[in-house]
Order: C-alpha cells, then structure tokens, then sequence
C-alpha cells in the first residue's frame, strides 16, 4: 500500500492568510494525487486532481503542485467557508489511500 | 446531475452482518469506465477506502478488510451493494459511496453520497 503523511495535521489561521498544506506519499504517484475538502459534518468533495488541475466550479485561489511523492495545496487569501478538513489521496495504484487530513481553524 | 444516496442499518450488533445500499442517479455503470466505491469515516478519523466495483462488474477490495467485503451491483436499479461481515465496535463509522470516472486518465472520488453513520454495539 502506499502511505500518505499529511501535515501540519491541524493548523490555525485567519480570513486573508495564505495556508499551506504539504502531502508526501510513501512512494513515487507521478501526478496522481488528488486534494478533498469536508466542511463539517458534509461529504468531501474533490479540489485538486491530477496534482495541479482545479475542478470545475472550486475557486481560483486553491492551487496544488507537485510530482512524485511530495505535493503542496495552497489557498490564497483564506475565506471564511474554507475552514475545513483537506485530505490528499493517491489515484496511482489501488488499494486507494487517504491521508491523515489536515483541520484548518481559526 | 450525478446523485449517490447510501442506505442501510443505523445500528448493527457486534457479529452481525451490514448491508448497505449506495442508490444513485445520473451514470448508468454499464457505462465504460465508471464504477462506484465506498469509503468509510470513523468520527473524528479520516477516511479509508474500502471496496469499487466497476462497470465490467472487476471488483477490487481494501486487503486490510478484503475477507470481510463484498461490493455487487445492480445495473437495472442503479444500485450497488456493500456487504462487511463480522462487524465490530471499531467499525462504527460513517460510510460513504462515490462516482469513480476512469476514461480521463485521471479519476478521483466523486461525487460523494451524504453519508450513512453505522454504530456497532451490543
């Protein structure tokens, strides 16, 4: 199986910060990495696939980056709707794993 | 539209058997590439695949919990069927099923169903 380390696992910020969330995977996914966004008590729903391409309708100010094994999602200018739990997950090779997610708080 | 709905038991005894319904609506999985999983939530904790079927009827299961699972479908009903055997307090958990589009080349979960929570207790 392939191991995903997210972190920080949890992190405090404010409206307008820039936040940073890092995902390494245990061995080389290639771009095959996707990030996920679950506000409470809602199913997630996809960000970022592919790495870098953002889904249709999710704002501008997320990005994601990376290859291989280390990937990045970034949100600009962080919005009050954007506090959330992300989770990164490898679509490289099943068994599909998740990582451990990362809570962003006020 | 795509709309996944999953349906079963709330409560389930420890040994039981849980079967659970993911009803969905918009694809047809006897579409090429397509296929349905579920993943499970435990409260608090993040989550974990468990099974997908695709529209071939492959199956492809969690190894950790291969021996317990079995995922089937029903293409007249757009239904797919989750069944875990032997069910355990640890598997208390919210259970979810997702839209899997393989014919990208890129496939991600989505979109998901809004969750059904299963406790296990005596």
């Amino acid at each position: 199986d392939i191991q995903m380390t997210q972190s920080p696992s949890s992190l405090s910020a404010s409206v307008g910060d820039r936040v940073t969330i890092t995902c390494r995977t245990s061995r080389s996914v290639s771009t095959y990495l996707n990030w996920y966004q679950q506000q409470p008590g809602k199913a997630p729903k996809v960000l970022i696939y592919a790495a870098s391409t953002l889904q249709s309708g999710v704002p501008s100010r997320f990005s994601g980056s990376g290859s291989g094994t280390d990937f990045t999602l970034t949100i600009t200018s962080l919005q009050p709707e954007d506090f959330a739990t992300y989770y990164c997950q490898q679509g490289y090779s099943a068994p599909w794993t998740f990582g451990q997610g990362t809570k962003v708080e006020i | 539209q795509i709309t996944l709905k999953e349906s079963g038991p709330t409560l389930v005894k420890p040994t039981q058997t849980l079967t659970l319904t993911c009803t969905f609506s918009g694809f047809s999985l006897s579409t090429n590439a397509l296929g349905v999983g579920w993943i499970r939530q435990p409260p608090g904790k993040a989550l974990e695949w468990l099974a997908l079927i695709y529209w071939n009827d492959y199956k492809r299961y969690s190894p950790s919990l291969e021996s317990r699972l079995t995922i089937t479908k029903d293409t007249s009903k757009n239904e797919v069927v989750l069944i875990m055997t032997n069910m355990d307090p640890v598997d208390t958990a919210t259970y979810y099923c997702a839209h899997k589009d393989f014919r990208s080349g890129y496939d991600w979960f989505g979109p998901w169903g809004q969750g059904t929570l299963v406790t296990v207790s005596s």
